[in-house]
């Protein structure tokens, strides 16, 4: 089976612009979840989606917002880049067959710079 | 709420030295442990896991046991190797997919 995949996988933009990243979950895999890491905060929860609704969400301001496609592809959004945007994004698939508890399998993540 | 606590890095070795990495967590009920690594440029990959208490995870000589007495999943590898440097991730799933994740402690082994 291929993996997550996300694309792109390096984005450079600059502050007050909006971007769009993408992530294709493996195959038969239900559940997309959204990650930020920075050195600072290390790897921190976004959201979540499963069957195109989003399940559970972290702390972090309305700039970011995504959605899931029928699919089971998925967009994570940021409008009105700040600088502090600047991470690596990860995205992780889960089956979500049953329990809540299931391993998470992550993309290779995209680095998006903000300047 | 939820809350995983590694050692700080980075931790140096000599290969075929001994490893242990440190991971106390805080969580209500009984969540699942995971062990995540992190090659440089890349994302996360599933090291190993356990489900309950007692539990050993393993995986290319790696373990971990699920010590619910000491809220511990500690990482052990009896004999490292340059390939092993990485940054390690000790994560907790408390349920409905939302994973707490520890700092992660950087692992460099010298020939």
């Amino acid at each position: 089976k291929a993996g997550v995949t996300q694309t792109p996988r390096y984005l450079i933009k600059t502050r007050g612009q909006q971007v769009t990243l993408s992530c294709s979950p493996i195959s038969g895999h239900r559940s997309v979840s959204w990650y930020q890491q920075t050195p600072g905060q290390g790897l921190q929860f976004l959201f979540e989606y499963f069957s195109e609704t989003q399940r559970n969400k972290g702390n972090f301001p309305g700039r970011f917002s995504g959605r899931q496609f029928s699919n089971s592809r998925s967009e994570m959004n940021v409008s009105t880049l700040e600088l502090g945007d600047s991470a690596l994004y990860l995205c992780a698939s889960t089956p979500r067959l049953a329990g809540s508890q299931e391993t998470q399998y992550f993309g290779p993540g995209t680095r998006l710079l903000v300047l | 709420g939820n809350s995983v606590t590694q050692m700080e890095g980075p931790v140096t070795l000599s290969e075929e030295a001994f490893l242990t990495i440190n991971c106390t967590y805080t969580a209500t009920g009984y969540p699942s442990l995971f062990w995540y690594v992190q090659y440089p440029g890349e994302g996360l990959q599933l090291l190993l896991k356990a489900t309950k208490a007692d539990d050993k995870g393993s995986n290319k000589g790696f373990e971990a046991t699920y010590r619910k007495e000491t809220t511990s999943f500690h990482l052990e590898k009896g004999s490292v190797q340059v390939s092993d440097s990485a940054v390690y991730f000790c994560a907790l799933n408390g349920g409905y997919q939302k994973v707490t994740f520890g700092t992660g402690t950087k692992l460099q082994v010298i020939p």
